[in-house]
């Protein structure tokens, strides 16, 4: 099915450092959802996003809502060994549909001591 | 607060055996959605059903079922299992409305692994 281009694809990082992941699409979507993902568990959402323009924080971590509804970013400050897992930006396209999740291929991100 | 509950977390079936997987979702949330994931691959949907009527349906096959009963929980039903069928299934499920606004906002649960032998 359709996914989302989500880069980069992993991430080998230093404790301390920043990281910033990107998803695009070629459709529009109303909502962005922003999840991380550990082995064997299920998706944990860090960050929704509703509106063209929005920028949200959660913690260390921060979102946007591109302006022009085809992508957004998620950053996350001063990484710590517990932020190792799999990001997964996922978009829907309308609202009030129960409509299902349209995901990106994935960040793998590492973070060394 | 309250998570989207499975059970059972861990499954092993055979080949050709059946398998139903259950999912409660948040209080109040209404919509659940299905979703399959293979090693190695973001979730891929399989079915979701909005006060207890099938919503959309996605890649999910002839050899499943689901429905959506009347306390909102919702049952998978998987017959004439095959090994392609071992992947872990996750249930999510969304609010009715937030601010007044629907969003379909999903919150995953922590999944059931199903290995078909």
């Amino acid at each position: 099915g359709q996914q989302l281009n989500q880069s980069p694809q992993s991430m080998f990082i230093q404790e301390g450092e920043d990281v910033s992941m990107n998803c695009t699409s070629s459709s529009i979507f109303n909502t962005w959802l922003w999840y991380k993902q550990d082995p064997g568990e299920g998706p944990v959402l860090l960050i929704a996003l509703y509106k063209a323009g929005e920028l949200t924080s959660n913690g260390r971590l921060t979102a946007q809502f591109g302006i022009t509804r085809k992508d957004s970013f998620l950053n996350i400050s001063a990484s710590i060994p517990s932020d190792v897992g799999i990001y997964f930006c996922a978009g829907l396209p309308l609202t009030g549909t129960a409509s299902k999740l349209t995901f990106g291929t994935g960040t793998r991100l590492q973070v060394t001591l | 607060a309250a998570g989207v509950i499975q059970s059972p977390r861990h499954l092993i079936k055979e080949k050709r055996e059946t398998a139903t997987l259950k999912c409660y979702p948040i209080p109040r949330h209404d919509t659940v959605y299905w979703y399959q994931q293979g090693p190695g691959q973001d979730p891929q949907f399989l079915i979701s059903f909005y006060e207890k009527m099938q919503s959309d349906k996605g890649s999910i096959p002839d050899r499943f079922s689901a429905q959506q009963f009347s306390d909102y929980h919702s049952e998978l039903n998987m017959s004439s299992l095959e090994l392609g069928d071992s992947a872990l299934y996750f249930c999510a499920s969304s609010p009715e409305n937030y601010r007044g606004l629907r969003t379909d906002t999903q919150y995953f649960g922590p999944g059931t692994r199903l290995t078909v032998l």
